[in-house]
């Protein structure tokens, strides 16, 4: 079976700040898929990336960077220099080849900027 | 930019009426998905979709739902009699392969 775990569940940060979501996962598959979405409180999910199993490197997109370690079944995302925009709700989710796709995700973090 | 398109946004109905939740993925995907968001909770799966047939469902998937792919481009949810506690966001997804999954605005259903 497959495991996602946010530890954090709201994350408070004043704008400017760096703040840096934890997302573990669990599974038995050798061949799987991990990915972050956004969900601001207009409701609907947004994505933001998508790593594979054997890709490690890690990647930055503007403000956005994603450090993915096998070694210890951790994919944390990090958003550099807050914005009151990036206030939202992000899930880490898992999905494995042979589950016809489904994903499992974690119970999302809550981030909340303040100006 | 192609999306997936869910319809309506918003729901009520009363406990025990049958709903459809309407969904028009994105046309040259091949899988498709529901999943449920009970407020303030996390993304569960439901069912996945392949090829006209389910291809997996959750527990949460009972006899009282049901889905349909009548015309080739619509992907329906239908939960014949619902309960309280399927007042939820409900999510279309859809994907090509081994890809993201692309996410509908959500359907958020009151059952009252």
């Amino acid at each position: 079976a497959q495991k996602v775990t946010q530890a954090q569940t709201e994350i408070s940060v004043v704008e400017k700040e760096d703040v840096t979501l934890d997302c573990v996962y669990e599974t038995r598959d050798t061949t799987y898929y991990l990915f972050w979405y956004k969900q601001p409180p207009s409701g609907e999910l947004v994505f933001l990336i998508r790593r594979n199993s054997f890709d490690e490197q890690n990647e930055i997109s503007g403000r956005y960077s994603w450090n993915f370690q096998k070694s210890t079944s951790s994919f944390n995302f990090t958003i550099t220099a807050s914005q009151v925009v990036d206030s939202a709700v992000y899930f880490c989710a898992l999905s494995v080849t042979d589950s016809w796709g489904k994903f499992q995700f974690g119970a999302g973090t809550q981030v909340v900027v303040t100006p | 930019e192609p999306e997936v398109t869910q319809t309506p946004s918003h729901q009520v109905t009363q406990m025990g009426q049958e709903v459809i939740l309407r969904c028009v993925p994105i046309s040259n995907h091949l899988y498709f998905y529901w999943y449920r968001q009970i407020l303030g909770q996390k993304v569960e799966f439901l069912v996945s979709f392949y090829n006209n047939e389910i291809s997996e469902k959750s527990e949460i998937f009972d006899d009282q739902f049901s889905v349909e792919r009548p015309d080739g481009s619509n992907f329906t949810l239908k939960i014949r009699s619902t309960k309280l506690e399927d007042s939820a966001m409900y999510f279309c997804a859809s994907k090509q392969g081994y890809t993201e999954a692309f996410f509908g605005q959500g359907t958020r259903l009151t059952v009252v």
